[in-house]
């Protein structure tokens, strides 16, 4: 199986902060790369497909890059509404396996 | 709009069964692969099993495999999740999603979630 690890697990920052996440692969993975946003006791939510394209009806304040092993998932400017667990999940093969998360709090 | 509705988790004891129910509207649904994604109770993700939009394709995670099936009813427009031998390391929020194919799946819309708990 292809292993995803994010860093960091956590980070606290301030609304309006530009803030940064990384997925490394274990293996290539392409651009199969997806991000999901999950808020306490909800579901996650879809918003980064194939490494970089944005899910619709997500703020542009959010984007994504990469390719091979190595993704960042950007948020340009922090609003009160992204406090939440992020997840990037491989979609090159079965099992398509998910990062441990990363938790973004207020500081 | 899409809409996901799970039901049938509650509490289990160990090597027993469950069938957990996915009601979905809002599109045509034998047209989508439908996926289970659970999180055991303060954890991350994990994929459990997918099913093709005819149902006559279907995956699963090792950790579920021979004790798991997935099933789907386009008549009813339901998704199911057949549990056996349930482990307490089974115990878990359940989440249905919707795939899309667009450059590998993605995981486009999900339901609420219903809660599986493991225990004697």
């Amino acid at each position: 199986d292809i292993q995803m690890t994010q860093s960091p697990s956590s980070l606290s920052v301030s609304v309006g902060d530009r803030v940064t996440i990384t997925c490394r692969a274990s293996q290539s993975i392409s651009t199969y790369l997806n991000w999901y946003q999950q808020k306490p006791g909800k579901a996650p939510k879809l918003l980064i497909y194939a490494t970089s394209s944005l899910q619709s009806g997500v703020p542009s304040r959010f984007s994504g890059s990469g390719s091979g092993t190595d993704f960042t998932l950007t948020i340009s400017s922090l609003q009160p509404e992204d406090f939440a667990t992020y997840y990037c999940q491989q979609s090159y093969n079965t099992p398509q396996t998910f990062g441990q998360g990363t938790k973004v709090e207020i500081k | 709009e899409v809409q996901l509705l799970e039901s049938g988790g509650g509490l289990v004891q160990p090597g027993g069964s469950l069938r957990l129910s996915c009601a979905a509207s809002g599109f045509t649904f034998s047209n989508y692969a439908m996926t289970w994604v659970r999180q055991p109770p303060g954890k991350g993700l994990e994929w459990v099993s997918t099913t093709s939009g005819d149902g006559g394709s279907t995956f699963y995670a090792d950790s579920v495999k021979g004790r798991f099936t997935i099933s789907r009813d386009n008549s009813k427009t339901t998704l199911y999740l057949r549990m056996n031998s349930l482990r307490p390391e089974d115990t878990a929020v359940y989440y249905c999603a919707k795939v899309v194919y667009s450059s590998g799946p993605k995981f486009d819309s999900w339901g609420q979630g219903t809660l599986v708990t493991v225990s004697s």
